[in-house]
């Protein structure tokens, strides 16, 4: 069945540093990918999206990469700040199906060391 | 802009009883959802709503209940809670059916004794 998956539970990365949070997943058929971030006692927050006919894209210190060939979608976050400590989720599903479809990984919880 | 407003915050409920959980939106967004969230199996979808009026089940829909009587809002209604029910409860919304962009509103923890 359909799986999305992270590599880490938790990662700790040094302030001012670069994070990288990685995502596997299964379904060959998804080709819109998504990373949420979710603070401590909040509702998760949308941060960017790829769709699959892109291999980056980049935001404001973020940038997606994903590599169609071995299913991964990673985010890099780059001078992390405190404010990055949260837990990040990747989610998928097939641009043309509704939201209803969207599938949620576990999450991976980064700490940022001061 | 409120976004997305959900209530109560937190509710400890015996097994038995009923619950409604309260979603409302300022945004006018057409699409809503329910979803669930528990250590180790991140968000699962309950029930969602496309447009006002219509409503479909997600991935685990037992043992809830959902209406969109109007555009704005989407109750969540457990009939008879059971323990396993315990959980962080998130009202979401979309502009779009098929975005994948969603807007969340902080949750409902509740728990069921």
């Amino acid at each position: 069945g359909e799986s999305v998956g992270l590599h880490l539970p938790t990662l700790s990365v040094q302030e001012g540093d670069n994070s990288i949070i990685n995502c596997a997943y299964s379904n060959s058929a998804s080709d819109y990918f998504i990373w949420y971030k979710q603070e401590s006692g909040k509702g998760p927050q949308f941060i960017i999206d790829i769709r699959s006919n892109m291999d980056k894209r980049q935001g404001q210190r973020v940038t997606v990469l994903l590599n169609k060939t071995v299913k991964h979608l990673s985010l890099q976050i780059a001078a992390t700040q405190p404010g990055d400590s949260a837990v990040y989720f990747c989610a998928e599903k097939k641009s043309n199906f509704g939201n209803e479809k969207l599938t949620f990984g576990t999450g991976t919880r980064l700490t940022i060391i001061p | 802009t409120a976004g997305i407003t959900q209530a109560p915050t937190s509710q400890i409920l015996a097994a038995g009883r009923s619950m409604t959980l309260r979603c409302t939106q300022d945004m006018r967004h057409n699409a809503m959802y329910w979803y669930r969230q528990d250590l180790g199996l991140g968000l699962r979808l309950i029930h969602y709503s496309n447009t006002a009026g219509t409503t479909g089940k997600g991935e685990v829909p037992d043992g809830y209940s959902v209406s969109r009587a109007n555009t704005d809002d989407f109750p969540l209604t457990l009939a008879s809670a059971v323990p396993s029910q315990t959980s962080v409860y998130f009202c979401a919304s979309s502009d779009q059916s098929n975005t994948g962009e969603l807007f969340f509103g902080e949750g409902s923890r509740l728990t069921v004794l």
